[in-house]
């Protein structure tokens, strides 16, 4: 058990919805990073959020975007969902960056199925 | 830019051989290397990790990897394939940006 949690775990939805995914990361750490999992692009980096405020952005497509609160808790929003969103989704989280050499610990990911 | 290649989609070692993933990575810093492995249904759980210490890194389950320089290579290894092991492997680099950017897998199997 990394420490770090996400729901749900699954979730099947249809294509034009949105959802949220949510992700509470360990203790003490401030960062929070989203990932993709997908058969054809692999895991990709979404974002970053640093205590409250985005960091760094990677392949996030404008449909998406994300928060975190002041709880340190971050969620995922995914807007006008299509069938290629079907996905793992990771959340993970590290005391602050990368910058020295921190760890990054993953959650157990939600699915998203899109019908 | 950093990336890494790792190279074969998949691996199958029979049980007590010996377990070699490749990872040859690209980054124009010192890199940050990582392997991480995820069993079926699961997260991602850390391995191991090379932040610029030692350049042999050992991590949990016995297993180890060496940072060459000269070769661009983050290879693992484990002396003795378990059941167990069977899973994917993912190689990752830290970026400019301080993310990680993960390489395609590698999916262990191990033949008792």
């Amino acid at each position: 058990d990394s420490g770090v949690t996400q729901t749900p775990k699954h979730l099947i939805t249809a294509t034009g919805q949105r959802v949220t995914l949510r992700c509470s990361p360990r203790s003490g750490d401030l960062s929070v990073y989203w990932y993709q999992q997908s058969l054809d692009q692999g895991l990709q980096f979404l974002i970053q959020y640093y205590n409250g405020e985005e960091r760094a952005k990677g392949n996030i497509l404008e449909r998406f975007s994300a928060q975190q609160f002041p709880d340190l808790h971050s969620e995922l929003n995914l807007s006008s969902l299509e069938l290629g969103d079907s996905a793992l989704y990771f959340c993970a989280s590290s005391v602050v960056g990368l910058e020295s050499g921190n760890t990054q610990y993953f959650g157990p990911g939600t699915r998203l199925t899109v019908l | 830019a950093q990336s890494v290649t790792q190279l074969g989609s998949h691996v199958s070692v029979s049980e007590g051989a010996l377990v070699l993933l490749r990872c040859n990575y690209s980054s124009s810093v010192p890199p940050y290397l990582f392997w991480y492995v995820q069993y079926p249904n699961q997260g991602l759980q850390l391995l191991l990790k090379y932040t610029s210490a030692a350049t042999l890194v050992k991590g949990i389950n016995g297993f180890e990897a060496e940072f060459k320089k000269s070769e661009t290579s983050f290879h693992l290894t484990k002396p003795s394939a378990h059941m167990s092991d069977a899973a994917e492997y993912f190689c990752a680099v830290r970026t400019g940006a301080n993310n990680l950017f993960f390489g395609t897998g590698t999916r262990l199997t191990v033949i008792p």
